[in-house]
């Protein structure tokens, strides 16, 4: 089954304009991690920012933050101010594990960001 | 520190053939792992390493085999290529807490033909 899921396959946004890029996950495991990745055209995987199950606050780091939904079992990416340089596909993921050490970090299909002039 | 370096960048193969994916690390990370990703995918789990010695199968693990003799190396092997096996392929490393994030390498894009 499918445990993250990206609805927005390609996003427009205007150059200084902030733009939400929507994660759902589904889980069972009462301590997960999540993160958001950002992939330019060059191909390489850029962390951008996490939030754990158990964070009492939303994450943030510099221009992004996390809008972290619990009940809803939602962790959008906010972008502010975006920038020319931000075009690039973004993926959402997901880390269970009670015990801390869990590799299986699973990705969603990504949402190619287009920023326009 | 160099991170996560891979070799080679590009590889193509004939069907049948194998060959090995090299993944080293300098950060003294307890944890590697190799994911590939296909068009319109986002990565997928192969297999890992949760230490020397110790490696686990991902959610993709067929046709593929790994080992993990030192902390600083972690080679994936093709046994015999098959052209769905053509995709981008990335090594990452990452310490052993929570919430830490995986290093990803700069990635293997590998043709089957």
């Amino acid at each position: 089954a499918q445990k993250i899921t990206q609805t927005q396959p390609g996003m427009f946004v205007q150059e200084k304009e902030a733009v939400t890029l929507d994660c759902t996950y589904d889980t069972s495991d009462p301590s997960y991690g999540l993160f958001w990745y950002k992939q330019p055209s060059s191909g390489e995987m850029i962390f951008l920012i996490y939030q754990g199950s158990y964070d009492q606050q939303n994450a943030t780091e510099g221009r992004y933050s996390l809008n972290f939904q619990k009940a809803r079992k939602s962790a959008n990416l906010v972008i502010s101010a975006s920038q020319l340089g931000d075009s690039a596909m973004y993926f959402c993921a997901m880390r269970e594990g009670s015990q801390g050490g869990s590799e299986k970090l699973v990705f969603g299909k990504g949402t190619k960001l287009t920023v326009n002039p | 520190n160099a991170g996560v370096t891979q070799t080679p960048k590009f590889q193509v193969l004939k069907t049948g053939q194998s060959m090995t994916l090299q993944c080293a690390q300098d950060m003294n990370h307890e944890y590697m792992s190799w994911y590939r990703q296909d068009p319109g995918m986002g990565l997928r789990l192969i297999h890992y390493s949760v230490g020397a010695g110790i490696t686990d199968q991902g959610e993709v693990p067929n046709g593929y085999n790994v080992s993990r003799s030192t902390t600083e190396d972690f080679p994936l092997r093709l046994l015999s290529a098959a052209p769905s096996q053509t995709s981008v392929y990335f090594c990452a490393s990452r310490r052993g807490k929570m919430g830490e994030t995986q290093y990803f390498g700069p990635g293997t894009r590998l043709l089957v033909l």
